[in-house]
């Protein structure tokens, strides 16, 4: 069974700029999360799908970041402009369904410097 | 509000000697609680997890946990440890409704040879 996968693996960007991160989940999984990690930190939840609807984005600065999943699949997360603050791993996971039970499977990360 | 406490952020032990990792979760409510791990250059992935029923864990690698809900932990044992298990090591909450994970902060362990 493939994994989560995420690309890309890494980018630098300056700050002001603009950047977008992939994630193709887990065939078959109807939720999907992303997670900002910062180093020496444990992953925060930014926002999470079910389907193509949002679930919880609380955590989200709207102001800068945007998420969406397409057809309820593949899943695009955009930072625009990128602050310093914003340097992190960011982590997409799935999981079959939603719900404390279900196990969230994660992808590789994509590892953000802001310069 | 829940959050997540791992109290040591940095173990190192010789091969051999035995593994603790204290976690600390504050929730009223019922709780889902996860182990992780993050072997170096790999991705997250699940050690073992505790939903209801017997309190004691047993997952992946020969790794167990103890639910003990009196004192709001799950802490992490390992009878034997290895090189192999140089890692970071995640606890997490799982939120009932929507299965959101709250991290605590990580430990990392290095396992002398």
């Amino acid at each position: 069974e493939a994994g989560v996968a995420q690309s890309p693996r890494y980018k630098i960007i300056e700050k002001r700029q603009s950047v977008a991160f992939w994630c193709n989940p887990i065939s078959g999984h109807a939720t999907l999360y992303w997670y900002q990690q910062i180093l020496g930190q444990g992953p925060k939840l930014l926002i999470q799908f079910q389907n193509n609807g949002v679930v919880d984005d609380s955590q989200l600065p709207k102001d800068r970041f945007s998420a969406e999943r397409l057809k309820g699949v593949d899943s695009t997360l955009k930072i625009q402009p990128a602050k310093l603050e914003d340097s992190a791993v960011y982590l997409c996971a799935s999981s079959p369904l939603a719900g404390g039970t279900n196990t969230q499977y994660f992808g590789p990360g994509t590892r953000l410097t802001v310069l | 509000a829940q959050s997540v406490s791992q109290h040591n952020h940095h173990v190192i032990l010789s091969e051999a000697a035995s593994l603790e990792l204290g976690c600390n979760y504050s929730y009223g409510g019922t709780v889902n609680l996860f182990w992780y791990v993050q072997y170096p250059g790999q991705h997250l992935q699940l050690l073992l997890k505790y939903f209801s029923g017997d309190p004691l864990v047993k997952g992946i690698k020969g790794f167990e946990a103890e639910f003990i809900k009196s004192k709001f932990s799950f802490n992490l044992r390992k009878p034997s440890v290895q090189w192999s298990d140089t890692a970071e090591y995640f606890c997490a909450l799982g939120s009932s409704n929507t299965g959101k994970l709250i991290f605590g902060q990580g430990t990392t362990l290095q396992v002398k040879p």
